[in-house]
């Protein structure tokens, strides 16, 4: 089974902050990885797939890179409608979601 | 449009089964393939398994001896039987379509072991 490693597990940010989530794939996955955003109470909300590619209606202040085992997940300019949880899922072999990054602001 | 929903009871009994609907509409069980995805209170998003187009089905290694995925396709509907539950498989249940990935969700439902 792929494992992935997500960190940090939180974020503090203040408004208008760059901000950074890395993944890590315990073997190559391919670019297969996605983000999630996901607020409480509510499912998780598909934000990119394919390591960079934005889904429709997600924000171009979100964005994604990477190859191999290593990606990251950045927010530019943080809004408040950004707080919540960051989820990344891998699909190049079943699934496994990382452990999630619970964003705040500071 | 796309939808899914989930049904079930809401507490269960340890040892005991728990069964989940998932029930579809705004496209075919046939030419898409429906998961499940579970979330511990307070904890992070695990795969449980999915039901492929073609009707095959695949597990999460972790819960593969207690777990059966099934499907109506007539009803458009997705089953979940996982046997010998614990206070360990107290979540969130969502049924979710692969997009790819997972695009579409459903809203879940809060599922308690406890006696």
């Amino acid at each position: 089974d792929i494992q992935m490693t997500q960190s940090p597990p939180s974020l503090s940010a203040s408004l208008g902050d760059k901000v950074t989530i890395t993944c890590q794939a315990s073997q190559n996955i391919n670019k297969y990885i996605a983000w999630y955003q996901q607020k409480p109470g509510k499912a998780p909300r598909l934000l990119i797939r394919y390591t960079s590619t934005l889904e429709s209606g997600t924000p171009s202040r979100f964005s994604g890179s990477g190859s191999g085992r290593d990606y990251s997940f950045s927010i530019s300019n943080v809004e408040s409608e950004d707080i919540a949880s960051y989820y990344c899922l891998q699909y190049d072999n079943l699934y496994t979601f990382g452990a999630g990054t619970k964003l705040e602001l500071k | 449009q796309v939808q899914l929903k989930e049904s079930g009871p809401g507490l269960v009994q340890p040892s005991q089964t728990l069964s989940l609907t998932c029930t579809v509409s705004g496209f075919s069980l046939t030419s898409n393939s429906v998961h499940w995805v579970r979330q511990p209170p307070g904890k992070g998003l695990e795969w449980v398994g999915a039901i492929w187009s073609g009707g095959s089905t695949d597990y999460n290694s972790a819960l593969k001896s207690r777990l059966s995925i099934s499907r109506d396709t007539s009803k458009s509907q997705v089953f979940l039987k996982m046997n010998s539950l614990q206070t360990e498989d107290t979540a969130i249940y969502f049924c979710t379509r692969w997009g790819p990935p997972f695009a579409y969700w459903g809203q879940g439902t809060l599922v308690t072991v406890s006696s």
